[in-house]
Order: structure tokens, then C-alpha cells, then sequence
């Protein structure tokens, strides 16, 4: 079976700071990785995803994720934060040999940049 | 990447009552997910819909309760049955666009309440 933890429900980090959003996942096999981001009233936007190859990742709004396959994690990261960034930002995986099945995701953790 | 309009966008329902979420998608797609976001809560899929049969319902949910269409390759819909103030969620469908695409495409969900 297939699962994703987020293990922090809320972050919170100063504006133009560095920010973490933590993942990590289990699969059978290997993983194709998201990230997406939910803001207040909206649905929910792709961020980024893994696939294959080399191991950071880079997405939208200068987000970037790491995949690290020995930690089974695929944290999300970004050098300067901003207040627009606060949302809910959600981990999700799919088994890379499961054909089209639906995403898993992770609870969710809230990002908070104040200014 | 495909585009999805889902509708309606809100609705406030009176308990006992039924509503029915559409998904037009401007592409054709094999597998349509269909989602449920309880307040504060990350996604829990309901069911699979594939063209041509019937779909296929995750634990804790049943055909009765959200009873889904799928009459063609770019169209969906779901109807939350007899609804009481627990079904109030935000529902959202999802597709896999394309022939060997990786990413997953959310509609803008629709944010239900009932009261």
C-alpha cells in the first residue's frame, strides 16, 4: 500500500527566510512524487513532481523539492520566502508501476510567512 | 496539460436533499478520480470512474450515497445523496491527461455546505 507523511501540520518561517515543507512516502516500488498547494477558497495547483532523473526538482513560484530515495523523502524547499506563499501545501505518490491510479496524498501542512 | 471545468463552484443544500457535481474535461481521458476534502482534512478519493462501466468505490463509500456517471471519455459527474451537514466538503475530480502523462490534473472543486 501506498502512504504519505507530512509529520509537521503547521510551519511557520519569516518572510525572506528559507522554508521546508516535509514528505516522506512509501511505495512498493518506485515513486512518482507531488507536491501541489492549496490557497483559501481555490482549488488545488500543481507545484512540482518527481519522475526520474535528477534528484532536485524544480517547480513553480521558485518552489524546488529534493527526492532522496534512501530517506524515502521528498521534502519541499524554497531559498526566500514570501507571505504570498502561505497556503496548504500537500505531499502525494503514486507507485511508479501501478499504472493510472489515483494520487495518495499526505494530510497536508499549513504554511504560515509572516512579514 | 487538460483543463477541467467543474461545477457548480459552492452550493449550500438543505439536509435530505441531492446535488450533482459536474467535470468537462477539453480532452479525452481514460480514469476520472473523484476526491472528498472534509474541512481541514487532506483528500480522500471516493471512487475511479473509467468510460463504459461502472466505477469503482473506495472503502467507506457507496454507490447509494455518491452515485457517479461517466458517459463519455471527457465528462463526469457525482451526486452526494440525501445529504446531511457531515457530507459538507469540498469534492474535486481528477484526471491523468493523455497517453503516458505522469501529471494529474485537479478541477477547482466545489465547496459544498448543508445545512
Amino acid at each position: 500500500a501506498q502512504s504519505v507523511a507530512q509529520p509537521e501540520d503547521q510551519v511557520n518561517v519569516a518572510e525572506g527566510n528559507p522554508l521546508t515543507v516535509k514528505c516522506t512516502y512509501s511505495v512498493s516500488g518506485n515513486p512518482y512524487l507531488f507536491w501541489y498547494v492549496q490557497y483559501p477558497n481555490r482549488g488545488l495547483q500543481f507545484l512540482l513532481k518527481y519522475i526520474t532523473g535528477d534528484n532536485l526538482v524544480k517547480g513553480s513560484y521558485g518552489f524546488e523539492a529534493e527526492f532522496n530515495k534512501s530517506q524515502t523523502s521528498f521534502h519541499l524547499k524554497k531559498p526566500s520566502a514570501l507571505v504570498s506563499d502561505s497556503a496548504l501545501y500537500f505531499c502525494a505518490v503514486r507507485d511508479m508501476g501501478s499504472g493510472n491510479t489515483p494520487l495518495v496524498f499526505g494530510k497536508g501542512t499549513r504554511l504560515s510567512v509572516i512579514a | 496539460s487538460a483543463v477541467i471545468s467543474q461545477k457548480p463552484s459552492r452550493d449550500i443544500c438543505q439536509r435530505g436533499t441531492s446535488l450533482t457535481i459536474q467535470c468537462q474535461v477539453d480532452s479525452q481521458v481514460t480514469m476520472m478520480f473523484w476526491y472528498r476534502q472534509q474541512p481541514g482534512q487532506s483528500l480522500t478519493l471516493i471512487a475511479t470512474a473509467n468510460q463504459g462501466s461502472e466505477a469503482t468505490y473506495e472503502s467507506g463509500f457507496v454507490i447509494d450515497k455518491f452515485p457517479i456517471s461517466r458517459p463519455n471519455l471527457t465528462f463526469s459527474t457525482l451526486t452526494v445523496s440525501n445529504m446531511s451537514p457531515e457530507d459538507s466538503s469540498i469534492y474535486l475530480c481528477s484526471v491523468v491527461p493523455g497517453q503516458g502523462a505522469v501529471g494529474y490534473t485537479f478541477g477547482s472543486g466545489t465547496r459544498l455546505t448543508v445545512v
